[in-house]
């Protein structure tokens, strides 16, 4: 069994401040982990993805997550947040392996950047 | 057309009505996925396709019928809807079913059923 639990539903941070987002993840093998976003009315964008490689990986948009198996953590960050950074931000993890893999998603934070 | 699309965009009905959701995707996958995300709830799986074949059915209720007639196309068809079933449903792709495939999402069709 697998769960993924984000802590904080809503984060709110000043334009050029960084930006930090939660994910806690519970799996019983070692998982993949990714980070989406949702805009509105959009569909989700993938950000970036965890495969067992580098444990910090890079994303678009200037995002980037660290894999921390000692704290089930893999924390979404950006050094200074920028106006359009605002949107929905989910974290999913999936089992490891080469059989099905079914994505269990959190349940979302929502980002909001003041001037 | 690019990515994963959906039509429509949006849709109402009626509880006694018959709808069809569409979804196509032009990335060569061979993996397509329905999902269900209401307000103040986690994206809910409802169907996982793996070339043409029903991979997984998460409980859902028989009044959601999905079809997949080939690798690049699938439906979600709708009858006699509850309004709780009003939400976003999103289709996505993936290139194959393993948990390392990142998973490429439509933008999702606004559905109200009143």
């Amino acid at each position: 069994a697998q769960s993924v639990t984000q802590l904080g539903s809503h984060v709110s941070v000043s334009e050029g401040a960084l930006v930090l987002l939660r994910c806690n993840y519970s799996s019983s093998v070692p998982p993949y982990l990714f980070w989406y976003v949702q805009y509105p009315n959009q569909g989700l964008q993938l950000l970036l993805k965890y495969t067992s490689a580098a444990t910090l990986v890079k994303g678009i948009n200037g995002f980037e997550a660290e894999f921390k198996k000692s704290e089930t953590s893999f924390h979404l960050t950006k050094p200074s947040a920028h106006m359009s950074d605002a949107a929905e931000y989910f974290c999913a993890v999936s089992a490891g392996g080469t059989s099905y893999g079914k994505l269990t998603f959190g349940q979302g934070t929502i980002l909001t950047v003041h001037p | 057309e690019t990515g994963v699309t959906q039509t429509p965009r949006h849709l109402v009905m009626g509880m006694t009505n018959k709808k069809s959701l569409k979804c196509e995707q032009h990335l060569g996958h061979n993996a397509m996925y329905w999902y269900k995300q209401s307000a103040k709830k986690p994206l809910e799986l409802m169907f996982v396709y793996s070339l043409e074949e029903r991979v997984e059915n998460n409980s859902v209720p028989s009044r959601f019928s999905p079809e997949c007639p080939n690798s690049s196309h699938l439906f979600l068809h709708l009858h006699t809807l509850q309004p709780e079933d009003s939400a976003l449903y999103l289709c996505a792709s993936s290139q194959g079913l393993g948990g390392r495939y990142e998973q490429y999402f439509g933008p999702g069709t606004r559905l109200t059923v009143t």
